[in-house]
């Protein structure tokens, strides 16, 4: 099955700073590629995604980058601010029905 | 806010109980996935309705099983509960149209405690 490893576990910034998250995965047939945001107490929120046909996307602060090459997808946050403090979570769909997440990085931004 | 409600928000059962969690999907998806999210880890995947059918499961035992309801909302059913399924059930809905993936939308989820 597909296996999705997402690196760093834990990430702590200072506010203004930009973060990374790095998601590898194993399925070359993935062709969609979602991240989440999951704050305390609440579910996983897509936040931002791409597909297979483009390198990157980009929405306000937030952008993704796909390498299919290498089988990596990241996810950039600039300019951080405390309230992007959450867990972030990568994710890649091996079939049509399914989506396996990564074990999550926890993201904390201090003013 | 997804759209994406379930039911009850908190639950605390003992070992062997059975338990029925509930999903009400966004207006207009026809598609419900349910996932198992242990603490600190990421979800992972049970099982997938769609238009009342089982459209897919991950590895979890028969019994979860599940149900999808003509208004597309959806039942989650444990048995025998163990220790182990203690996590956070979410649901996540979708409208799948053909075979590309949509975005799914996940709801707050129901916090299971097993004793």
């Amino acid at each position: 099955g597909e296996n999705v490893e997402q690196h760093p576990s834990t990430l702590s910034v200072q506010e203004g700073d930009s973060a990374v998250i790095k998601c590898t995965y194993s399925d070359s047939a993935s062709n969609y590629f979602p991240w989440y945001k999951q704050e305390l107490g609440k579910g996983p929120q897509l936040i931002i995604d791409i597909r297979s046909n483009v390198g990157e996307k980009k929405d306000q602060r937030i952008a993704v980058t796909l390498n299919k090459t290498a089988k990596h997808f990241s996810l950039h946050i600039t300019e951080t601010q405390p309230e992007d403090s959450a867990v972030y979570f990568c994710a890649v769909p091996p079939g049509y029905s399914t989506l396996t997440f990564g074990k999550g990085t926890m993201l904390l931004v201090s003013p | 806010e997804t759209g994406v409600t379930q039911s009850p928000t908190h639950l605390i059962k003992t070992r062997g109980q059975q338990v029925t969690l509930r999903c009400s999907s966004q207006s207009g998806h026809n598609t419900v996935s349910w996932y198992q999210q242990a603490l600190g880890q990421g979800p992972q995947f049970i099982f997938q309705y769609y238009r009342e059918e089982e459209n897919g499961r991950g590895n979890f035992p028969p019994r979860f099983s599940g149900l999808q309801f003509p208004n597309y909302s959806s039942e989650l059913n444990v048995n025998a509960l163990e220790l182990d399924d203690s996590a956070l059930y979410l649901c996540a809905s979708s409208l799948r149209r053909g075979q590309a993936w949509n975005e799914q939308f996940f709801g707050p989820g129901t916090r299971l405690t097993v004793l």
